[in-house]
């Protein structure tokens, strides 16, 4: 069956601009991830769904970043204001309902921020 | 607060050789403990995991013991080959499915 999609798979954006960053879940997967993957660094989770409702916005680093998920499904992450340390990888990953331990990785959205 | 280091790499290892990548935790609670592998071009997938003290999680060859005592989770693998080249990533979640804590990542090639 089909993985996790994310899109775009590249963007290069200029400082200032915002953006929007998509993923698709595996259809039936409840829980949703967005985790933030720089050069030299770990993962860095950001937030969690849980059906549409964001229980643990902890990880979100400034205001500029939001996200919402919409039907359960599609998830967007949206950077206000690009700043160039906003350049990284952004990882998506999806879970079934009661399977928290098993995250189901997409292949991410490389972002530029010149 | 959580978190997990592991060994910097980067490693090369000859084909057939003997793997350990460290792995330390520190967490509030009794976490339950994973590896996961991005192999080039790819996305990150589960390679193990381990949920209390003393289990052992293995896969492919890889195998990794939850340690409580030492808080470590090392994976080894008895004889590595060329398609064992990835980065490996730890990572420990406190067993509330909120949020995964990821190690910097270990890259590993692997010579013939």
């Amino acid at each position: 069956g089909a993985g996790v999609s994310q899109s775009p798979s590249n963007k290069v954006t200029e400082k200032g601009k915002d953006v929007e960053l998509r993923c698709d879940p595996i259809s039936g997967h409840t829980a949703l991830y967005w985790y933030r993957q720089s050069l030299g660094q770990g993962l860095e989770f950001l937030i969690y769904f849980q059906g549409n409702s964001a229980p643990d916005k902890s990880g979100l680093p400034s205001d500029r970043f939001s996200a919402e998920r919409t039907g359960g499904s599609v998830s967007t992450l949206t950077i206000q204001r690009t700043q160039q340390e906003d350049s990284a990888v952004y990882l998506c990953a999806s879970s079934p309902s009661g399977r928290w331990d098993t995250q189901y990785f997409g292949p991410g959205t490389r972002l530029t921020v010149l | 607060g959580d978190s997990v280091t592991q060994m910097e790499g980067p490693v090369t290892l000859s084909e057939e050789a003997f793997l350990t990548i460290n792995c330390t935790y520190t967490a509030t609670g009794y976490p339950s403990l994973f590896w996961y592998v991005q192999y080039p071009g790819e996305g990150l997938q589960l390679l193990l995991k381990a949920t209390k003290a003393d289990d052992k999680g293995s896969n492919k060859g890889f195998e990794a013991t939850y340690r409580k005592e030492t808080t470590s989770f090392h994976l080894e693998k008895g004889s590595v080959q060329v398609s064992d080249s990835a980065v490996y990533f730890c990572a420990l979640n406190e067993n509330t499915g909120n949020q995964f804590y990821f190690g910097t990542g270990t890259s590993l090639t692997v010579i013939p």
